[in-house]
């Protein structure tokens, strides 16, 4: 069975001070694995998917990055704005399309 | 863009009452889902169809059932809402394989 663990649960920053989110995973045959955003009251909004260790894709201050245990989601200078809950999901060659998903780390950035 | 809607935001209903949430997805996506979130659980997923009129069991489908007559629409039936079906309802859809793409959410209240 796929496992997702996300730490920490929550996170609270400084603006302008840097820091990197955990997404664990086990899976049989990684066919994916997402971050989402989820804004308060709101669905989670796609940022981000990696198929294979050593890929990384970044999208203004967010960065995420893929081992073969782990995913690692870096906010360089965050913004308040940048506060949302962050979810990691995977999908592996088993679940027929569908994705499993890590409890989420909920980031508050103060300005 | 991708665009996912739900027929509501926010719904109240009664105990016992039959309750039908809607999505609708333009995309052509093959797999759509229905999860539910509640505070401290995650997202949980309750049912998901990979092409008109399948459906598969989630992880959480007691209580509920599901159907989906064209590719664009599926939708979640409580037959005899409870208490505890209060929560957030979020829809998604996806190409096989990908990435999801989430609605904005029902807020669904029972009393």
């Amino acid at each position: 069975e796929d496992q997702v663990t996300q730490s920490p649960e929550a996170l609270r920053l400084q603006e302008g001070e840097s820091s990197s989110l955990n997404c664990s995973y086990t899976v049989s045959g990684l066919r994916g694995l997402f971050w989402y955003r989820q804004d308060p009251g709101k669905g989670p909004e796609f940022l981000f998917t990696l198929y294979s260790a050593g890929e990384e894709k970044e999208k203004e201050r967010l960065k995420a990055t893929l081992t073969k245990k782990e995913s690692f989601l870096h906010i360089t200078a965050p913004k308040p704005e940048d506060s949302a809950t962050y979810l990691c999901a995977v999908r592996g060659n088993t679940n027929a399309g569908k994705s499993t998903f890590g409890d989420g780390t909920t980031l508050t950035v103060k300005p | 863009d991708v665009k996912v809607t739900q027929s509501s935001r926010y719904l109240v209903k009664r105990t016992g009452e039959k309750v039908f949430l809607e999505c609708v997805q333009d995309m052509d996506h093959e797999n759509m889902f229905w999860y539910r979130q509640d505070p401290g659980l995650g997202l949980r997923l309750i049912y998901f169809s990979y092409d008109v009129k399948m459906k598969e069991k989630g992880d959480i489908p007691e209580g509920y059932s599901v159907s989906r007559e064209k590719k664009e629409r599926f939708s979640l039936i409580l037959e005899s809402a409870s208490t505890n079906q209060t929560s957030m309802y979020l829809c998604a859809s996806s190409l096989t394989g990908t990435e999801q793409f989430f609605g904005p959410g029902t807020r669904l209240t029972v009393l």
